[in-house]
């Protein structure tokens, strides 16, 4: 079954630490997009990338990092410098950028600190 | 700055009626608009999609309307049931990415 896969669902994290999310795709897509979401606020883009070895900031990559080594893999880490990392995100992906399809999500991982 | 505006956060409707959904957009060079259903600690799935050369597209029970000239489009969910309960959020393809508002959460009563 083609689909998005994000680990894990929960995730702890002391303040202080780093911590990596997984997503991983087997659709072939080109394109792969991590948001956040917080009560009320929908859903935030923090990074975003168009092809391997590429990715651009959202509006809210401070605090973040991300790789694009493989065109299947596309992990986030939450740094230290993430003032507010409690939230839920969501990974994403597209056949290709630009392109008018949709966006596929992943089940999303839900980061609290504790 | 909010590009795409959802401005009720909150919709009940009786099962069987009608439900619209509202969604507004600032900048005209968007061409292709999506609605996307979310359940809680789940992620979104499509629902519908419309690019900007329509006005309509109807898919089963969910129609899509978009009008450019007020930058404003609408979901219409007819007729309503209970699982279709949920967070609907309304999305627009900007340069190669995608563009969410804050979502409507819908509660659909039998």
């Amino acid at each position: 079954d083609g689909g998005i896969t994000q680990s894990p669902k929960y995730l702890f994290r002391k303040e202080g630490q780093n911590v990596t999310l997984s997503c991983e795709q087997n659709l072939n897509h080109d394109a792969m997009y991590w948001y956040r979401q917080d009560p009320g606020q929908g859903l935030r883009l923090i990074y975003y990338s168009q092809i391997v070895n590429d990715f651009q900031k959202g509006d809210i990559a401070e605090g973040y990092s991300v790789s694009r080594e493989k065109k299947e893999s596309f992990p986030l880490t939450v740094t230290s410098a993430q003032k507010n990392p409690t939230a839920f995100y969501l990974c994403a992906s597209s056949p290709r950028p630009g392109a008018n399809t949709e966006a596929f999500f992943g089940q999303g991982t839900r980061l609290t600190v504790v | 700055d909010q590009q795409v505006k959802q401005n009720s956060p909150s919709l009940s409707v009786q099962e069987g009626r009608i439900s619209i959904l509202n969604c507004d957009y600032t900048n005209s060079m968007f061409d292709y608009f999506l609605w996307y259903k979310k359940y809680p600690a789940e992620g979104p799935t499509f629902l519908i999609s419309i690019s900007s050369i329509k006005d309509k597209n109807e898919d089963g029970r969910f129609t899509v309307f978009l009008n450019k000239s007020a930058k404003h489009l609408s979901l219409h969910i007819v007729p309503s049931q209970p699982g279709d309960s949920a967070v609907y959020f309304c999305a627009a393809r900007g340069t190669y990415k995608y563009i969410f508002g804050t979502g409507t959460r819908l509660k659909v009563l039998a």
